[in-house]
């Protein structure tokens, strides 16, 4: 079946470290986002990527870094720049050559700072 | 910003209708509003969209209003597993991302 995977579900980290979230997606889908949510809000966009090897910063790209070297695959990197990094973290994917198309979500990794 | 206004939160009793309404009074003529609902922890789950004509499928009904300012998802017959946050998003421009807002605390009460 088609679908979008985040990895690992939850995550511990220490501070000082840098991490790296994993998002695959087979929906053969152009274009890949990461989201951040904290407790009882909405979503809030860190990257974007339209095509392989380009990625546009989100609303709140600081402290965070991606690569997009294959159209399947889209990770997300929280550096030891991001001073509140413990949040909820969304992947989706979707066309982009369509009014119509939304976004696919993974199930999300939970990050929490030890 | 969010170019949506949802209520906070809401109530619904187990099999009743439930109605969300949302505002969306500044939306042009070629944009599209979108729903998708998230269940605690898991990713938005997408539920219906429409341009102008009211929209339905196997999960709800979308009402938008002939100015298009404002629209209601409607789940028929609300269950358990219908508690969530329901989000109503106005895609911006083509090739734009979404905006998601704090949406709408929906709790359906056995």
């Amino acid at each position: 079946d088609g679908g979008i995977t985040q990895s690992p579900k939850y995550l511990f980290r220490k501070e000082g470290q840098n991490v790296t979230l994993s998002c695959e997606q087979n929906l053969n889908h152009d274009a890949m986002y990461w989201y951040r949510q904290d407790p009882g809000q909405g979503l809030r966009l860190i990257y974007y990527s339209q095509i392989v090897n380009d990625f546009q910063k989100g609303d709140i790209a600081e402290g965070y870094s991606v690569s997009r070297e294959k159209k399947e695959s889209f990770p997300l990197t929280v550096t030891s720049a991001q001073k509140n990094p413990t949040a909820f973290y969304l992947c989706a994917s979707s066309m982009i050559d369509s009014y119509n198309y939304g976004y696919t979500f993974g199930s999300g990794t939970r990050l929490t700072v030890v | 910003d969010a170019k949506t206004t949802q209520p906070t939160s809401m109530d619904c009793a187990e099999g009743r209708a439930a109605n969300l309404p949302c505002n969306h009074s500044t939306i042009s003529g070629n944009e599209y509003v979108y729903w998708y609902r998230q269940i605690h922890s898991q990713g938005p789950q997408y539920i219906i969209h429409g341009l102008k004509n009211n929209e339905t499928n196997e999960m709800a009904s979308l009402i938008i209003t002939e100015d298009r300012k404002s629209s209601t998802l409607i789940l028929p017959h609300a269950t358990l597993r219908d508690t969530a946050v329901y989000y109503c998003i106005v895609r911006v421009n083509y090739g734009q991302n979404f905006v998601f807002g704090p949406g709408t605390r929906l709790s359906v009460l056995p």
